[in-house]
């Protein structure tokens, strides 16, 4: 069975506080690790999609690492504001399919 | 507006009355998909299908079946539904035609919320 972890599970961050997230995921068989936003009451969003290792990617104040060779991925939010608030979904894709995590649950607090 | 839509939002059902749960896109998507969300388990595949007429097997597919006659369209159907089977449905679609090549993003439906009682 492939697990994709995520942690922490969730986080309550202040306005502006910075903060950051793991998806740890098998590293073999790798495709690419996908991030996804996803709102109370919506679906998901994606945000990333990366499939080199040491690949690195930006939307406004939210970034990705990307490490296959150890089987994680970091995501940052800088400046953290209400709107962030979500889960963040990440799934590892292996073959056909997507494996997700469980997902970070964020709240920012004004 | 491109979209994936699925019908109908909310069902509420009894065990054994079968159902369908429609899922359309009108992107041209080859790669259509369908998850399942519980509390605690995280998304799980149903179904997926490469292209019309051609579906496979997810990680939780039993007591689910769907078809791909079109490209814009993955029904899913439960044929006998039980109450193990209430749980949040999302249809999601991508461009991506095999895997290896790297998937591109996925785009979802805005989910279909089913209580079997």
């Amino acid at each position: 069975i492939l697990n994709v972890e995520q942690s922490p599970q969730s986080l309550h961050v202040q306005e502006g506080d910075s903060t950051n997230f793991t998806c740890s995921f098998p590293s073999s068989n790798f495709y690419a690790l996908h991030w996804y936003r996803w709102e109370t009451a919506k679906s998901p969003e994606a945000l990333f999609v990366m499939t080199l290792n040491g690949d690195e990617k930006k939307k406004g104040r939210i970034s990705a690492t990307l490490n296959t060779k150890e089987g994680y991925s970091y995501l940052y939010i800088k400046g953290s504001q209400p709107e962030d608030s979500a889960t963040y979904l990440c799934a590892f894709e292996n073959t056909d399919k997507l494996i997700f995590g469980t997902g970070t649950r964020l709240q920012v607090f004004p | 507006e491109a979209q994936v839509t699925q019908n109908p939002r909310y069902l509420i059902t009894v065990t054994g009355k079968k159902l369908t749960v429609t899922c359309s896109q009108n992107m041209n998507h080859e790669y259509m998909s369908w998850y399942r969300q519980d509390p605690g388990l995280g998304l799980r595949q149903i179904y997926y299908s490469m292209n019309v007429e051609v579906t496979d097997k997810g990680d939780v597919p039993e007591g689910y079946k769907v078809s791909r006659k079109e490209k814009r369209n993955f029904p899913l159907i439960l044929e006998s539904p039980s109450p193990n089977q209430t749980s949040l449905y999302f249809c999601a679609s991508s461009s991506a035609t095999s895997g290896g090549a790297g998937y591109n993003e996925q785009f979802f439906g805005p989910g279909t919320r089913l209580t079997v009682l």
